[in-house]
């Protein structure tokens, strides 16, 4: 039971546009939500999150987006980076467990 | 402070043995999680240790099993292993002091098993 989704494994994206990466839930217990990047041969880094009784978080050119109703959270970048080609995970939050997406590949090109 | 440490970094093992996975979380760490990474499945948590106490597991079989010491390093064994079991399997540690906290994780690199 996949209760959280990232159904892009892959995204590609112009150098200085705008990279939406997103994430679907099922469980409407979760009480916070967080993404980590990921570069080969490195463990997650957190990059921003979200709580549940919020709708917007930003951070410098991270901006993070949560839809209650739709159990939906989506992460938005902006200008994209080539440094910012890498693997993005979703991870929502529940009595204290972390519960990770499948991760979505992002390749920035120049 | 240093950061989250994982040995070895990479394994082979083969079918029917059992691995031994280190962790040493950052300095004032309580709380160490484990995960097993795969591809298509993202991470999968394994189990939770918090004070030297199993606190949250996840849906893993009894051959996965782990263990914190009073430092707060923990390791992970797996026994009779499968080729499925091969993964990258990663810490994290986190101060979880506060329950409210946004339970920020950091990781260490991962050590990469592979079954043969």
């Amino acid at each position: 039971d996949q209760q959280v989704k990232q159904n892009s494994p892959s995204l590609s994206v112009q150098e200085g546009r705008i990279s939406i990466l997103n994430c679907d839930y099922t469980n409407s217990m979760f009480d916070y939500f967080l993404w980590y990047k990921k570069y080969p041969a490195e463990g997650p880094t957190f990059l921003i999150s979200i709580s549940s009784i919020k709708d917007k978080n930003e951070d410098g050119r991270f901006t993070v987006f949560l839809n209650k109703s739709a159990k939906h959270l989506s992460l938005h970048i902006v200008p994209s980076q080539p440094g910012d080609s890498a693997v993005y995970f979703c991870a929502a939050r529940r009595a204290q467990k972390l519960v990770f997406g499948q991760g979505t590949r992002l390749t920035i090109n120049p | 402070k240093a950061g989250v440490t994982q040995t070895p970094r990479y394994l082979i093992k083969t079918r029917g043995q059992q691995v031994t996975l280190s962790c040493s979380p950052i300095s004032g760490h309580r709380s160490v999680s484990w995960y097993q990474q795969t591809p298509g499945q993202g991470l999968q948590f394994l189990f939770e240790y918090f004070s030297e106490t199993q606190r949250n597991k996840g849906n893993f079989p009894g051959r996965f099993s782990g263990r914190q010491f009073s430092n707060s390093r923990s390791e992970m064994n797996v026994s009779t292993l499968e080729l499925g079991d091969s993964a990258l399997y990663l810490c994290a540690s986190s101060e979880r002091s506060r329950p409210s906290q946004s339970y920020e994780q950091y990781f260490g690199p991962g050590t990469r098993l592979t079954v043969t």
